[in-house]
């Protein structure tokens, strides 16, 4: 079964911290996988992306990872600042029978409180 | 323009009433999607669209029926909902949608918070 788990489930970090937060997937055969940002009532925004051949991508104070052999990934955020406060969801996508995809498999997030 | 716009923002409506959500992209993205979002839960796909057909329907019930006019405008209509319909309903749009590009990234709108009494 297809399946994205993400710890924790949520983090209080000071103003100006580094956190990481960690993604572990069951998803076979693995397309990509996506970190999102998603604010309190709003639509998820795309962070990163990152293909089976690619192990780090960074975004300004963003940088994921990506183990393709253990099926992990992480996103760690620098320098954290107020706005940085938001559920953050891991997305990984597996290939159909055709080779294409267009079904997002989504873990549960990690809502993370940035606190001055 | 990489904006997904979503109409109303938020919706109050009956048990018996009639309604629908309305998304828009004009980025000459292929593939359009519905999602529902309960409050701390990731959103769950209802239906897909790809080249204005419908490709993906996840076993949503009769009480909700999208439409997808043209290319750039993708509706849902709603009837006889129940109370636990009550969430936010994400639209999304990707290039295809049926590639399999690695790179294809769905972009959302800010969703529509339903609430139905």
């Amino acid at each position: 079964k297809n399946q994205v788990e993400q710890s924790p489930q949520s983090l209080i970090i000071l103003e100006g911290k580094n956190c990481t937060l960690q993604c572990n997937y069951t998803v076979s055969p693995f397309s990509n996988l996506r970190w999102y940002k998603q604010d309190t009532g709003r639509g998820p925004v795309s962070l990163t992306i990152m293909t089976f051949s690619e192990n780090t991508k960074s975004n300004g104070r963003y940088t994921a990872t990506l183990d393709a052999d253990t099926k992990q990934s992480s996103l760690h955020i620098t320098a954290s600042q107020l706005s940085d406060s938001a559920s953050y969801i891991c997305v990984v996508s597996a290939k159909g029978p055709s080779g294409a995809t267009n079904k997002l498999i989504f873990g549960t997030g990690t809502l993370l409180a940035v606190q001055p | 323009d990489t904006e997904v716009t979503q109409t109303p923002k938020h919706l109050v409506m009956g048990m018996t009433n009639k309604k629908s959500l309305k998304c828009e992209q004009h980025m000459g993205h292929r593939a359009m999607y519905w999602y529902k979002q309960k409050a701390k839960k990731p959103p769950e796909l209802m239906f897909v669209y790809s080249y204005e057909k419908l490709s993906i329907n996840e076993s949503v019930p009769s009480r909700f029926s999208p439409e997808c006019p043209n290319s750039s405008l993708l509706n849902l209509h709603l009837h006889a909902l129940q109370p636990e319909d009550s969430a936010l309903y994400l639209c999304a749009s990707s290039h295809s949608g049926t590639s399999g590009r690695a790179r294809e990234t769905q972009y959302f709108g800010p969703g529509t918070r339903l609430l139905v009494l």
